[in-house]
This record gives C-alpha cells, structure tokens and sequence, in this order.
C-alpha cells in the first residue's frame, strides 16, 4: 500500500513569489493534516480536513496561506506571496478517521531566498 | 493548553547500547494518546510505538519500549540494541481524546556510534 505523497520534494523560489504544495493521502484515509516545521522544531498543524471540509484552519496564516482538498481526496497548500520566514518544511499527514493514527509524507523543503 | 517537553536536544550511544529518551508532557484530561515518532534525514516521520492513557501496561514493539508514568505524566522511550539506522530525530507527541490536534515536543536528535 502507498503511503503519504507529497510533491515536490524541494523548492527554492523568491520571496513574493507564489508556491504551491501538493498531497496525495493514503487511499480511503478520511482526514488529512498540513503541518509547518521549522527547523529544530517538531511540526505545527496548519490545517485538517474532514474529507472536503476545513474543520480546523485556526493556525494557517489565511493572509497568505490557501488550501483545499477538492473531492476529499488530494490537497494542495499554497503561499502566496512567500516571505523569507517561510522557509521550512511542510509536511502532510493522513489518518483513517479524525481520531486515529497519522501517517506522514516525506514533506517539502521549502527555501525562500 | 497541553505541552510536550524533551530535554534532551541530543543524544549519542554505541551501537548495540541501550539509550532512553525522555519527554513530559502537561495535561488536565485523562483520555488521550501519546506517541513517539522517528524523523530520519529523509524527513518522513515514521511512527515507533503508541500509547493509551487507559492502558496501564507499557506498550512495546520490538527493541522499543516506553515507560508509562502516568501520575508524573511522563513517557520515556528506550531503544534496546541500538542500530545505526536508529540514528534520526525522535519526537514526542500527545493527542486528547476527542481532539484531533497532534502536539509534538522539540525532538531529540538521537546518533548511534559504530
């Protein structure tokens, strides 16, 4: 069975310049996470979804961060315009139900120059 | 708010060695889940062993171990027969029952000698 898959890997891009993430959860996983983390640091979730529905985006910075989960399958995070801080890794998560265990993607390394 | 505390940024033991890590964590309920993960350079965080706050018994899963103390609200980790794939970053992390937000601590990152 696949596990968690994210794309790209890397990305290094100017700052202002717009970003985009991408996920694809482990097949018939029901809620998937985005989470920031910076270096040295464990990861922050940024938002969860409930197949197609945001039920928690209280830490994504809405200013300049957008997600959606269209179909309640694949997500895609996007930054628009990236800053300098956010420079980091940006990982994906996926559970069978809300309350279950998290299988993580290998993240993306996101470097703003 | 809960908190997961790891105090020990790094750790280092020879192979085939016995290393435990520590972590603490602060929370008022009494159903919730606790878990070590395992992020190796590869970036992908590997869960290593998980444990209910119901159970009294202290999970296990193969060379790794965790010890359960719930009244101190502590959950160590110890790896038995250290190998060098053990090397990697190692995280604590707590969920509240009926909550679906995962908090992890800093990380230890954990090096295993030849």
């Amino acid at each position: 069975e696949a596990g968690v898959v994210q794309s790209p890997r890397y990305k290094i891009i100017e700052k202002k310049q717009p970003v985009a993430f991408w996920c694809n959860p482990i097949s018939g996983h029901n809620t998937l996470y985005w989470y920031l983390q910076n270096l040295g640091q464990g990861p922050e979730l940024l938002i969860r979804y409930e197949n197609e529905e945001a039920v928690d985006d209280s830490q994504l910075p809405k200013d300049r961060f957008s997600a959606e989960r269209l179909k309640g399958v694949d997500s895609t995070l996007k930054i628009q315009p990236a800053e300098l801080g956010d420079s980091a890794v940006y990982l994906c998560a996926s559970s069978l139900t809300s309350a279950g265990i998290q299988y993580f993607g290998a993240g993306t390394r996101l470097s703003v120059l | 708010a809960q908190t997961v505390t790891q105090s020990q940024p790094e750790m280092s033991v020879q192979e085939a060695e016995t290393v435990t890590l520590s972590c603490t964590y602060d929370t008022s309920e009494n159903n919730y889940y606790l878990f070590w993960y395992k992020q190796p350079p590869s970036r992908q965080m590997i869960l290593v062993i998980r444990q209910e706050a119901y159970k009294q018994q202290n999970a296990t899963e193969n060379r790794f171990s965790v010890n359960f103390q719930k009244a101190a609200k502590s959950f160590s980790l110890k790896i038995s027969d250290s190998q060098l794939g053990d090397t990697a970053m190692y995280f604590c992390a707590f969920i509240q029952g009926g909550s679906e937000k995962l908090v992890f601590g800093k990380g230890t990152k954990l090096t295993v000698n030849p």
